[in-house]
């Protein structure tokens, strides 16, 4: 069945060490989103990525980095440059077109770095 | 800058009576409002939308209302079930270029808590 995946669940890295969270969909959506959530704030938008082979800066951008080589994928890098990696990160995947808005999101990835 | 504002941390709710979710918005660029539920350890779920253009959305037991004048808009949960206990997020989207970008903003979310 479609959806949206995450993996893993959580993850546990040393600082300094840069680490990649996974994100597929097999919706056949065009446009995917990271998000990172800390406790008591909302969603942040990391990274976007309209369409294959283009992505844009979120409002968070520094310290991550994305690739989106196939329309089902869109993994994030979060890199040693981040001041404060641990977070809980979402992956989310929109259709493409006009008067589709909604979102859809995965179950997220907790990243604790110490 | 905090273009969506959701005031209030946390709400609790006899179970059988009304939820009202309130959020607040600065950008009137903003032409798509989205409710989203979240458990704790989950991705959000959608659950209501309403367009800039109208001023009610109703969806079985979940209804959103914008007031664009006040850039206010609330979601009414009647009645209210324990399975509704969950972090309500709302969000606003805007295009932000020519070439189709656009993006969400999230609230901080509102905890709500139904008492059986």
């Amino acid at each position: 069945d479609g959806g949206i995946t995450q993996s893993p669940k959580y993850l546990f890295r040393k600082e300094g060490q840069n680490v990649t969270l996974s994100c597929e969909q097999n919706l056949n959506h065009d446009a995917m989103y990271w998000y990172r959530q800390d406790p008591g704030q909302g969603l942040r938008l990391i990274y976007y990525s309209q369409i294959v082979n283009d992505f844009q800066k979120g409002d968070i951008a520094e310290g991550y980095s994305v690739s989106r080589e196939k329309k089902e994928s869109f993994p994030l890098t979060v890199t040693s440059a981040q001041k404060n990696p641990t977070a809980f990160y979402l992956c989310a995947s929109k259709p493409g077109g006009p008067h589709s808005y909604e979102q859809y999101f995965g179950p997220g990835t907790r990243l604790t770095v110490t | 800058d905090q273009q969506v504002k959701q005031n209030s941390p946390s709400l609790s709710v006899q179970e059988g009576r009304i939820s009202i979710l309130n959020c607040d918005y600065t950008n009137s660029m903003f032409d798509y409002f989205l409710w989203y539920k979240k458990y704790p350890a989950e991705g959000p779920t959608f659950l209501i939308s309403i367009s800039s253009i109208k001023d009610k959305n109703e969806d079985g037991r979940f209804t959103v209302f914008l007031n664009k004048s006040a850039k206010h808009l609330s979601l009414h949960i009647v009645p209210s079930q324990p399975g509704d206990s969950a972090v309500y997020f709302c969000a606003a989207r805007a295009q932000i270029s020519n070439f189709g970008n656009e993006k969400l903003t999230f609230g901080t979310g509102t905890r709500l808590t139904i008492i059986p």
